[in-house]
């Protein structure tokens, strides 16, 4: 079957930097996705990676290692509006997205 | 404007009750989804649209009615629902199916309860 594994919930004190796991086993890769969803909202693009190799787009740094089945997303300078779910997408072979469960992140002053 | 609208936000209904959730995207996209998100689950695929057709129907209840008229607008028909139908329904579009990295714009949601 395939599976996307993320943790549940994550704690982090503003100003510091968090780093959320992403490990996958699907059939087939395409890509794989980060999406940040606040509370009541819909989720928002983050990242997209398809080669190995760290993404940067300001704050937020996007990782992946296919040979491991692994990616991170990367939160540096953490504001209280970071407050949020985090959704990591991989893209099978069919060209459909599979959803990992989502970390949820409290950001404390 | 966010670019994918859902009406209504919220929505309770009772299990015999018909009622429908729209969705409208101003993006031009060719493609739409159907989405269920329950807490702390990964999000569900329900149904997928291209150019108007349906394309996937993930073992979706028939009390779950999909319906896409044109391209920009997308709706689900609810019918005898049951309290485990309870969840946020995300409606989504993408410029095309099956294209890598083309991400997926969501909308807000429709909450749904079901008494």
């Amino acid at each position: 079957g395939q599976n996307i594994d993320q943790p549940t919930e994550m704690t982090a004190t503003e100003g510091a930097i968090v780093q959320i796991n992403c490990t996958y086993q699907t059939s087939g890769f395409n890509g794989l996705f980060w999406y940040q969803q606040h509370a009541g909202e819909a989720p928002t693009f983050l990242s997209y990676n398809v080669l190995d190799g760290l993404e940067e787009k300001g704050r937020f740094s996007s990782f992946l290692s296919r040979s491991k089945g692994y990616s991170y997303l990367l939160l540096k300078e953490l504001q209280m509006k970071d407050s949020a779910s985090y959704l990591c997408a991989v893209l099978d072979s069919n060209y459909q997205l599979i959803w990992g469960a989502g970390t949820k992140l409290i950001i404390k002053p | 404007e966010t670019g994918v609208t859902q009406t209504p936000r919220h929505l309770v209904m009772g299990m015999t009750n018909k009622k429908s959730l729209k969705c409208e995207q101003h993006l031009g996209h060719n493609a739409m989804y159907w989405y269920k998100q329950s807490a702390k689950k990964p999000l569900e695929l329900m149904f997928v649209y291209s150019l108007e057709e349906r394309v996937e129907n993930n073992s979706v209840p028939s009390r779950f009615s999909p319906e896409c008229p044109n391209s920009s607008h997308l709706f689900l028909h609810l019918h005898t629902l049951q309290p485990e139908d309870s969840a946020l329904y995300l409606c989504a579009s993408s410029q095309d199916l099956g294209h890598s990295n083309q991400p997926q714009h969501f909308g807000d949601g429709t909450r749904l309860s079901i008494l």
